[in-house]
């Protein structure tokens, strides 16, 4: 058991279709993350939410959408996405900032598959 | 950009065996961890070495940092079949909490 969980575990959707990734995390941690997981590829970090601010998007194409309403709760919106866009999404979190704080845990993942 | 690269990409051992997997970089970090991975899961964190030299030990599992703070061994002894998985390093910068992660060690232990 992480503390961080992650809703479905597997998605399959179609180019056409809206869906969202839900992550919750339950350490009291103030740092929340989304990376893709692609088969032979280290880990891409996508977004980073700090004390439910965005720091950083790694120039992550606009089709892909978070939303943190607040420091238990991340969301990834996903519309017209393309089938390269299929691999693991994982979501994790961190206590913010100073030494140390980059201990990042990681919730189970969601397995999209875009048909 | 920095950049960790781990070797073996892939390991099949046997039951019993040593095995040691090598993440090496040339920037330094101010911390290095370690995860395992099983398949449909997402990275669990095994340890966390932030001082040069250090070595941490989690029963078959040695890791070092390196004394420079640019790499880390995993050393495993006596590898079990439930050692198999993907093993991460990942590199904290000094400042920020943006990880640097390695794309992987695959382990295979058979029995």
């Amino acid at each position: 058991e992480t503390g961080v969980t992650q809703t479905p575990r597997h998605l399959v959707m179609g180019m056409t279709n809206k869906k969202s990734l839900k992550c919750e995390q339950h350490l009291g941690h103030n740092a929340m993350y989304w990376y893709k997981q692609s088969a032979k590829k280290p880990l891409e970090l996508m977004f980073v939410y700090s004390l439910e601010e965005r720091v950083e998007n790694n120039s992550v194409p606009s089709r892909f959408s978070p939303e943190c309403p607040n420091s238990s709760h991340l969301f990834l919106h996903l519309h017209t996405l393309q089938p390269e866009d299929s691999a693991l999404y994982l979501c994790a979190s961190s206590q913010d900032e100073g030494q140390g704080g980059y201990e990042q845990y990681f919730g189970p993942g969601t397995r999209l598959t875009v048909t | 950009t920095q950049l960790l690269e781990q070797s073996p990409q892939f390991l099949s051992i046997q039951e019993g065996e040593n095995l040691t997997v090598y993440c090496n970089s040339s920037s330094v970090f101010s911390s290095l961890q370690w995860y395992r991975q099983e398949p449909g899961e997402g990275p669990v964190l095994l340890v966390t070495v932030v001082t040069g030299g250090e070595v941490k030990k989690l029963k078959r599992l040695t890791f070092q940092f390196g004394d420079a703070r640019k790499d880390s061994s995993l050393h495993i002894t006596a590898a079990q079949p439930g050692d198999t998985g993907l093993y991460l390093c990942a590199g904290g910068p000094e400042y920020g909490n943006k990880l640097v992660f390695g794309a992987g060690t695959i382990l295979r232990v058979k029995s």
